[in-house]
């Protein structure tokens, strides 16, 4: 079983509207990074919240963790078009690979 | 510009072929990965290069093999591919970080296709 699980699987909301995307985690961790996949590229990292912090915000982004539930959650305000994408959560610990979920699937519309 | 590159792009081969990717990264890094994303977006780790230790994930099978020349380059052969071997190859690299709060940095994939 995955070590990290993004959910929901899939999401569609309109453009201006605010989404957040859940992730659990089972290992103890010393961070959790939030990755962005566009169609036809690479994961590229939005925010990386450590295991001592409990909110991390990056323009738009807002990450939260909370270890004792082995959870975080990634919101956006006033989605774009552009943020369509897949997003995953990835658990770092120390002296070990990093772990990604499977992903949710965000698709915003006009 | 620095970043991850990988070639080729696509690649469309017959079961039982032997097959080469590359991959450069042009940002410093001392630490490289591949990792394999099937149909359904999941993303496996297959191996982990740093300071020419090589860390394989013990379920990649035998017939999978990076090479590398140098911290800049890790490459993927794969020899007599296999139908289950069809997915996106995913290049990347980060800085050193015994604590993995390092941001891994992608390159674009390789699309796989066996036949």
């Amino acid at each position: 079983s995955q070590l990290a699980e993004e959910n929901p699987w899939a999401l569609s909301v309109h453009e201006g509207e605010s989404v957040t995307v859940n992730c659990s985690y089972k290992t103890s961790i010393t961070a959790l990074q939030w990755y962005r996949q566009k169609s036809g590229e690479g994961p590229a990292q939005l925010i990386l919240i450590r295991s001592n912090e409990r909110e991390k915000r990056n323009g738009r982004l807002r990450a939260t963790l909370d270890t004792s539930s082995q959870s975080s959650s990634l919101s956006i305000t006033a989605t774009r078009c552009e943020d369509t994408a897949v997003y995953f959560c990835a658990s770092s610990s120390s002296f070990s690979k990093l772990v990604f979920g499977q992903g949710t699937s965000l698709s915003v519309v006009p | 510009e620095t970043a991850v590159f990988q070639t080729p792009n696509y690649h469309v081969t017959q079961v039982g072929n032997e097959v080469s990717f590359n991959c450069k990264q042009t940002l410093g890094h001392d630490t490289m990965y591949w990792y394999k994303q099937d149909s359904k977006k999941l993303l496996k780790i297959m191996f982990s290069y740093n300071n020419k230790q090589l860390i394989v994930n013990e379920t990649v099978p035998r017939r999978f093999s990076p090479q590398s020349s140098d911290k800049a380059h890790l490459n993927l052969r794969i020899k007599s591919v296999e139908p289950e071997d069809s997915a996106v190859y995913l290049c990347a690299s980060s800085s050193r970080d015994p604590h993995n709060y390092a941001e891994q940095f992608f390159g674009p994939g390789t699309r796989l296709t066996v036949l």
